[in-house]
């Protein structure tokens, strides 16, 4: 079982605003690093896998990016619209399953 | 495309009541999964299947049993119900192995066990 940890737990922007989350977890035995979006009253939906130091992924105007060495990845929002509110899950893969975090709950206001 | 069903929905069970809740997939994924997600905290893992026939346990099995007699269902029992197993409960299933293949959600099932 891994520890892993979402800063921040929460966060409020306004619509048009960039923004950015942490997902940190221990740096061994490090096999990939999820990113799943969940909206309130649905089920989580996959982001990105990435499995790579270095490793850059976008889709749209979310991106997120890995370093495996200190055992962190970046979440980057640019320009949040109100249908980004969501919360957002990452989950490292050890050496048998995935460990989600809590999560990191953004909400974007008009 | 249903993806991911998971029956039912909601349940509300009485404490040393017994019940199945399944999962079916319509993606001929290999891998599915049993998570439980309580308030504050991540989904954590009861069990999971990496093929028909086969379950291993995650996380948090105590108190639950699995089976994987078909490919495309995945079933969760609780023998016992107890109160500590009020949660919502979620299904998943990726094609293949966690390293490189997104994992696919159910809705959800919602028990509560009084």
């Amino acid at each position: 079982i891994l520890n892993v940890e979402q800063s921040p737990q929460s966060l409020h922007v306004q619509e048009g605003d960039s923004t950015n989350f942490t997902c940190s977890f221990p740096s061994s035995n490090f096999y990939a690093l999820h990113w799943y979006r969940w909206e309130t009253a649905k089920s989580p939906e996959a982001l990105f896998v990435m499995t790579l130091n270095g490793d850059e992924k976008k889709k749209g105007r979310i991106s997120a990016t890995l370093n495996t060495k200190e055992g962190y990845s970046y979440l980057y929002i640019k320009g949040s619209q109100p249908e980004d509110s969501a919360t957002y899950l990452c989950a490292p893969r050890g050496r048998r399953a995935l460990t989600f975090g809590s999560g990191t709950r953004l909400q974007v206001q008009p | 495309n249903a993806g991911v069903t998971q029956t039912p929905k909601f349940r509300v069970l009485k404490t040393g009541q017994s019940m199945t809740l399944l999962c079916a997939q319509d993606m001929n994924h290999e891998y599915m999964y049993w998570y439980r997600q309580d308030p504050g905290m991540g989904l954590r893992l009861i069990h999971y299947s990496v093929g028909e026939g086969t379950t291993a346990k995650g996380e948090v099995p105590d108190g639950y049993n699995v089976s994987r007699l078909k490919k495309q269902n995945f079933l969760l029992g609780l023998e016992s119900a107890a109160p500590s197993q009020t949660s919502v409960y979620f299904c998943a299933s990726s094609r293949g192995n966690p390293s490189n293949q997104p994992q696919h959600f159910g809705d959800g099932t919602r028990l509560s066990i009084l």
